[in-house]
């Protein structure tokens, strides 16, 4: 069966500092992979998605990058915080040509 | 551009009563909707998909109905259950999407079922 995980869960962090979130898949091969951001009052947002290694597309302008080094794995980066990046971050996945996607259990980001 | 509503944004009801959470989506031309719960704190589970050519799904005590050509989708629960509280959140994808099989998401609707 396949599973994804992320972490950290939590993380509060000062403005102006790094940011590493990762997410991997476990059980599956080339998947979709994609970054949400759940806002306070907003619904979920697309932020990255990846159809292979090295291939991300971002969906809109921000302050964060991802990457994709290997096959199952998806990170989401940022060099200087702001305070807009809190919020709610989810991976989630899905088999090339299905469509179905399945969600992380989120990291909650808080910038101070 | 693709925006999904959901009302109402809030529902509060006493265990046992049959509901109905709306979805609209603003641009006709979708390839499959589907229904999501999301507890506090928590990820998204996927309740129903429902593809463009079909006009509902059922699970359990879930039944999801789509009218693509006004925009719609209702997500029936019977018999409600103070275990069914979370947020359900509905999600779109396009035929025009150009973010591979990415998802445009409703605000959500927060049901409290009360025992």
């Amino acid at each position: 069966s396949q599973t994804i995980h992320q972490w950290p869960a939590t993380l509060v962090q000062p403005v102006g500092s790094p940011l590493s979130l990762e997410c991997t898949v476990e059980g599956t091969s080339n998947p979709n992979l994609y970054w949400y951001r759940q806002a306070a009052g907003r619904g979920l947002q697309l932020l990255f998605y990846s159809v292979g290694i090295g291939q991300i597309s971002s969906e809109v302008p921000q302050n964060l990058s991802a990457s994709r080094p290997q096959d199952r794995q998806f990170i989401l980066s940022s060099k200087k915080l702001l305070l807009s990046d809190s919020g709610f971050y989810l991976c989630a996945w899905n088999r090339q040509g299905l469509e179905t996607q399945y969600f992380g259990p989120g990291t909650r980001l808080l910038v101070l | 551009k693709q925006e999904v509503t959901q009302i109402p944004a809030a529902l509060s009801v006493p265990e046992g009563e049959n509901l109905v959470l709306n979805c609209s989506f603003t641009d006709s031309a979708i390839y499959n909707l589907q229904w999501f719960r999301q507890d506090p704190g928590k990820g998204l589970t996927s309740l129903l998909l429902i593809q463009s050519s079909q006009r509902e799904q059922t699970s359990g005590r879930l039944n999801a109905s789509l009218d693509k050509s006004s925009g719609r989708s209702t997500l029936y629960i019977a018999a409600s259950q103070p275990g069914d509280s979370a947020t359900y959140l509905c999600a779109v994808r396009g035929l025009r999407n150009q973010a591979g099989t990415a998802l445009i998401f409703g605000k959500g609707t927060t049901l409290s079922v009360s025992s």
